[in-house]
């Protein structure tokens, strides 16, 4: 059964710690992408990456961190540092625009993080 | 940078009434563009693509490129329609892979 997963889909995190998220695909896609949705704000990009071992950072990366050290997986870690996390974080694939005319981005069920 | 406008966050129309959802996209080449849909609880998945000219669920959207506009249409609403819908173009060399997404319109479909 095809398709992108994400663990856990609630997580509970005291403030100072650091939490990570899990995105697991085996869609066989190159490019992974983390956003943030939030009531009106839309879909905000954290991270991405196209390769293995490589990552580049989105519009709102500061607090946050990423590996991409298998294509299948790009686990997210939210640090303390990031000063709002409460959120409902989107894990992502697609394939690369140009390998294939099907571009779609596959999403994962989310995971909602909570501050307490 | 590139962008995309949807101007309404909530749109809310009676059952049976024609929808349509409003997307504005800045240009730079030639972006593909779709739709995604995230019905309540299920996760966000593509509604529809512009390259397909299709309609699904009776949904249809066209590619006016003259207005940079990209708007997703239905003739008669029905409430299992009621959703969030975010449209995203696909630009080449942007950055994450020019994978960007509107704000989103809530759409609600009164009965």
């Amino acid at each position: 059964d095809g398709g992108i997963t994400q663990s856990p889909k609630y997580l509970f995190r005291k403030e100072g710690q650091n939490v990570t998220l899990s995105c697991e695909q085996n869609l066989n896609h190159d490019a992974m992408y983390w956003y943030r949705q939030d009531p009106g704000q839309g879909l905000r990009l954290i991270y991405y990456s196209q390769i293995v071992n490589d990552f580049q950072k989105g519009d709102i990366a500061e607090g946050y961190s990423v590996s991409r050290e298998k294509k299948e997986s790009f686990p997210l870690t939210v640090t303390s540092a990031q000063k709002n996390p409460t959120a409902f974080y989107l894990c992502a694939s697609s394939i690369i625009r140009g390998q294939s005319p099907n571009t779609e981005a596959f999403f994962g069920q989310g995971t909602r993080l909570t501050v307490v | 940078a590139q962008r995309v406008t949807q101007p309404e966050k909530l749109l809310s129309v009676f059952k049976g009434a024609p929808v349509e959802l409003k997307c504005n996209y800045s240009y730079s080449g030639s972006p593909e563009l779709f739709w995604y849909v995230q019905y309540s609880r299920q996760r966000l998945q593509l509604l529809l693509r512009h390259i397909s000219r299709e309609s699904i669920k009776g949904f249809t959207a066209d590619l006016n490129k003259g207005e940079t506009s990209f708007h997703l249409k239905k003739p008669f609403a029905q409430e299992e329609d009621s959703a969030m819908y975010y449209c995203a173009p696909r630009y080449s060399g942007g950055g994450a892979d020019g994978l960007t997404f509107g704000k989103g319109t809530h759409l609600i479909i009164q009965p």
